[in-house]
């Protein structure tokens, strides 16, 4: 199973500030890796897929970068509705696919 | 437009089992895998399997082996999750999910809107 590691936990952030979020893989899973942001209440969301192309909507200050076993999200310009929980998840190699425990953006 | 439809809150005595139904629509049903992801209170995203829509064909993760079954009725484009002899620890919120394609490299590009499984005595 690939064990994926983010960090940090949490991550405190003032609007407007650029936000940067790190995701390890145990093992490498090409560019096959997914983002997702979840806030209180609500599904995970698609932001990035294939490591780096936004899904449908994204808009364009989140970004992804990466491949192989390390990789970034990166937020540009945080707004108000970033603040939530982003996972990343790897479809590389499943069963099973696998998710990380998540970053947490708060408000600074 | 693509959307997933799920089932009300359940509340299970521990022992029981739950189905939950994910309804599917704005899209050719068969042509897409559907995940089951749950969620522990306060907790991250944890993969329980797959099902492909088109056979009918299941991969389970190796934690709900035999006490989890995925099946699908395509005259109404629904997938159903069957989870038994259920435990406290399975309280959650269960999602599905669908597979950006019926081809082994699928991300999960839409969510359903989320299932609260309750186990309590």
């Amino acid at each position: 199973e690939i064990v994926m590691t983010q960090s940090p936990a949490t991550l405190s952030v003032s609007p407007g500030e650029r936000a940067t979020l790190s995701c390890r893989a145990s093992q490498s899973v090409n560019s096959n890796l997914a983002w997702f942001q979840q806030k209180p209440g609500q599904a995970p969301r698609l932001l990035i897929y294939g490591a780096s192309t936004r899904a449908t909507g994204i808009p364009a200050r989140f970004s992804g970068s990466g491949s192989g076993t390390e990789f970034t999200l990166t937020i540009s310009s945080l707004q108000s509705e970033d603040f939530a929980v982003y996972y990343c998840q790897q479809y590389n190699n499943w069963p099973p696919l696998t998710f990380g425990g998540g970053t947490k953006v708060e408000i600074k | 437009q693509v959307q997933l439809v799920q089932s009300g809150s359940e509340v299970k005595k521990p022992g029981a089992s739950v189905k939950v139904s994910c309804k599917a629509s704005g899209y050719t049903f068969a042509n897409y895998y559907v995940h089951w992801v749950r969620q522990a209170p306060g907790q991250g995203l944890e993969w329980m399997g797959i099902i492909n829509p088109s056979g009918g064909g299941t991969s389970y993760a190796q934690k709900f082996q035999g006490r989890v079954t995925m099946t699908r009725d395509t005259s109404t484009s629904t997938v159903y999750m069957d989870l038994s002899s259920l435990r406290s620890e399975d309280t959650a919120v269960y999602y599905c999910a669908r597979g950006s394609s019926g081809t082994y490299y699928n991300h999960l590009d839409y969510w359903g809107q989320g299932t609260l499984v309750t186990v309590s005595s």
